[in-house]
């Protein structure tokens, strides 16, 4: 079951701010996000794991609550070049044996206006 | 250092034809993991190998099969087609090893679609 982005799409103007979040009903190791420009490979962003350990770009900020399996996504000051779909994939805690199996939502449109 | 590399990039095939995907990873990337994207579905994981095994495995039939070469080198196949297959189909590599997923590289994927 894909995990829940919301919401579906934001449109900002350059220097605003956006939350981007993501629900699962599974219980989860970790939660990943990419970015994928139109026409383009998706990028990584940021994986956050359970017990809190987070790798990413330093421009990225995110955080994830493991009560309630959700995690959130937080892009302040956007640039144009921030424009994209994002997309979080969750991996379940299965004792590690979920590796490279990313369920991902169906994404967030983000578009960001001079 | 070279990204991933998927061929080809493009192709049409027909109904009941068969086609093979290949993904090259980036130079010391054990993993390979593949994933069909299209707009109703989104990103649809598919499986993934390490060290020529088959790790894991999605929810999609049996006409989707692959493998992984021993230079890590992954291809896979889509037999006997349907107009439902048409798709990006995205590779992705990634050391492999540890208790997560890592970062996952993507290639620009292989679009396929069928008539």
């Amino acid at each position: 079951q894909q995990p829940v982005q919301s919401p579906q799409a934001v449109i900002l103007r350059e220097g605003e701010d956006a939350v981007i979040n993501c629900s699962s009903s599974k219980a989860l190791y970790s939660v990943h996000w990419y970015r994928q420009k139109h026409g383009e490979a998706p990028v990584f962003l940021m994986i956050l794991l359970k017990g809190g350990e987070q790798k990413g770009h330093d421009k990225i900020s995110a955080s994830f609550n493991e009560k309630k399996q959700q995690s959130s996504l937080y892009l302040t000051a956007s640039q144009l070049s921030y424009s994209g779909t994002y997309f979080c994939g969750t991996e379940e805690d299965a004792g590690g044996t979920s590796y490279g199996k990313l369920t991902f939502g169906q994404g967030t449109i983000l578009t960001v206006h001079p | 250092k070279a990204g991933v590399t998927q061929t080809p990039r493009y192709l049409i095939k027909t109904r009941g034809q068969q086609v093979t995907l290949s993904c090259s990873p980036i130079s010391g990337h054990r993993s390979v993991s593949w994933y069909q994207q299209t707009p109703g579905q989104g990103l649809q994981f598919l499986f993934e190998y390490f060290s020529e095994t088959q790790r894991n495995k999605g929810n999609f039939p049996g006409r989707f099969s692959g493998r992984q070469f021993s230079n890590s080198r992954s291809e896979m196949n889509v037999s006997t087609l349907e107009l439902g297959d048409s798709a990006l189909y995205l590779c992705a590599s990634s050391w492999g090893s540890g208790s997560y997923t890592g970062e996952l590289f993507f290639g620009e994927g292989s679009r396929l679609t069928v008539l």
